[in-house]
């Protein structure tokens, strides 16, 4: 069974100051990982998708790597900002699973300080 | 406007009542989910499509029907509700099982008093 771990559940960074965020997973068999970003109360808005023959993907400040052999993934977020302050989930789409399913970790939960 | 949409935003309902959640996408996608969120849960799936009249359980299906008679809709009725459904219910779909992402909705939030 594909298991996601997403460590450390909290973190805290004062502005200016990057991110990085770590996303563990047990079986390698995967089609794609994906990183969303959860604000409160509101919906999962996607931010990156890595294919499972990618080894990073980039947009803006935003720069996921994968290494799939190691069942790692990384969220960088450069220089960051107040309004980064979110949960952000990592979640893989099992490739032994013809339906595609989704697997997520439980998230970090990002506080950048002003 | 193109998207996937949620309705209700929020929802009241008495315990033993039959509520639906409806979840409504303009791109056609063939695959379309619904999870639900709890503290100390994360995202757990209740119910996923394939393709119109294709449908399977997920890890929590129990109190939960859905139906797909067309490919845009993907409605999830909860038959005779209960407090313990009370949570953050979110929709998604996706294109193919493989090279594309998930794309979700804004969520219901449903209370059960």
């Amino acid at each position: 069974k594909q298991e996601v771990t997403q460590i450390p559940a909290a973190l805290s960074v004062p502005e200016g100051e990057n991110l990085v965020l770590n996303c563990s997973f047990t079986d390698s068999a995967i089609y794609n990982l994906q990183w969303f970003r959860q604000d409160p109360g509101k919906g999962l808005t996607s931010l990156l998708l890595i294919q499972s023959s990618q080894r990073e993907q980039t947009s803006g400040r935003l720069n996921a790597s994968l290494d799939k052999s190691s069942g790692r993934s990384t969220l960088y977020i450069a220089a960051s900002q107040p309004g980064d302050s979110a949960t952000y989930l990592c979640a893989v789409r099992r490739g032994t699973d013809s339906w595609g399913k989704l697997q997520f970790g439980a998230g970090t939960q990002v506080v950048v300080t002003p | 406007d193109a998207g996937i949409t949620q309705s209700p935003r929020y929802k009241i309902t008495e315990t033993g009542r039959q509520v639906t959640l409806m979840c409504h996408q303009t791109w056609s996608h063939s695959y379309m989910f619904w999870y639900r969120q709890d503290l100390g849960h994360g995202l757990r799936l209740i119910y996923y499509s394939a393709a119109a009249d294709i449908t399977d359980k997920g890890e929590v299906p129990d109190g939960y029907v859905v139906s797909r008679s067309k490919t845009e809709n993907f409605p999830l009725t909860l038959e005779s509700a209960t407090r313990s459904q009370t949570s953050v219910y979110f929709c998604a779909s996706s294109e193919s099982a493989e090279y594309y992402g998930y794309t979700f909705g804004s969520g219901t939030r449903l209370t059960v008093v």
